[in-house]
């Protein structure tokens, strides 16, 4: 089975404090992606990445940046926590190849809260 | 991109079928339809997923009407621990999932 680790359940920080989420996975995907999930909004995606080194804007990129120096390991980062960045945040995974026809696999989420 | 339209929640007698319906009337012909559910305090977990054939899994049965503007997801025989949010996803050409905010479903013994 396909697992995707993120390094913290709960995570509480200040406000402007710099932030980071690591998100593991274990099955060679080339594909990550980091969401938050708000009441009301749904998931939405705020960067993904199909490469080592590679990086792509999602729907909400404003306040955060990613790095991803090695196939397993996706980081997210706010650069300087606002409490508006307090949320729950999602990690996925999925092989590449561009195909529509793979699932994406979800990691159990960290519950940040920003204060 | 496809969005798809779900009833914000539902009930189901423990051991009874679930049908959830989507609407997704907006649906390229090569986007795929996707069904995840999320327990509290987990992440989404895969159920299925389909193009035009209907689909069934160990878990679930996915029928997606002929014009592919609607689907439903049927659970054949519902569990307490079925209770979950399930979301109905169109996967764009590029790879992206937008997540609407899903049906409830509460099981109700």
């Amino acid at each position: 089975d396909v697992k995707v680790t993120q390094s913290s359940r709960y995570l509480v920080k200040r406000t402007g404090e710099k932030v980071f989420l690591e998100c593991v996975q274990d099955m060679d995907h080339e594909n990550m992606f980091w969401y938050r999930q708000d009441p009301g909004l749904g998931l939405r995606l705020i960067y993904f990445s199909y490469d080592v080194k590679m990086k792509e804007k999602g729907d909400i990129p404003e306040g955060y940046s990613v790095s991803r120096e090695k196939k397993e390991r996706f980081s997210l980062i706010l650069e300087s926590a606002s409490t508006n960045q307090t949320s729950m945040y999602l990690c996925a995974s999925s092989p590449g190849g561009g195909r529509q026809s793979v699932a994406q696999h979800f990691g159990d989420g960290t519950r940040l809260s920003i204060l | 991109d496809a969005k798809t339209t779900q009833p914000p929640s539902m009930d189901c007698a423990e051991g009874r079928a679930a049908n959830l319906p989507c609407n997704h009337s907006t649906i390229s012909g090569n986007e795929y339809v996707y069904w995840y559910r999320q327990i509290h305090s987990q992440g989404p977990q895969y159920i299925i997923h389909g193009l035009k054939n209907n689909e069934t899994n160990e878990m679930a049965s996915l029928i997606i009407t002929e014009d592919r503007k609607s689907s439903t997801l049927i659970l054949p025989h519902a569990t307490l621990r079925d209770t979950a949010v399930y979301y109905c996803i169109v996967l764009n050409t590029g790879n992206q999932f937008y997540f609407g905010t899903g049906t409830s479903l509460t099981v109700i013994p």
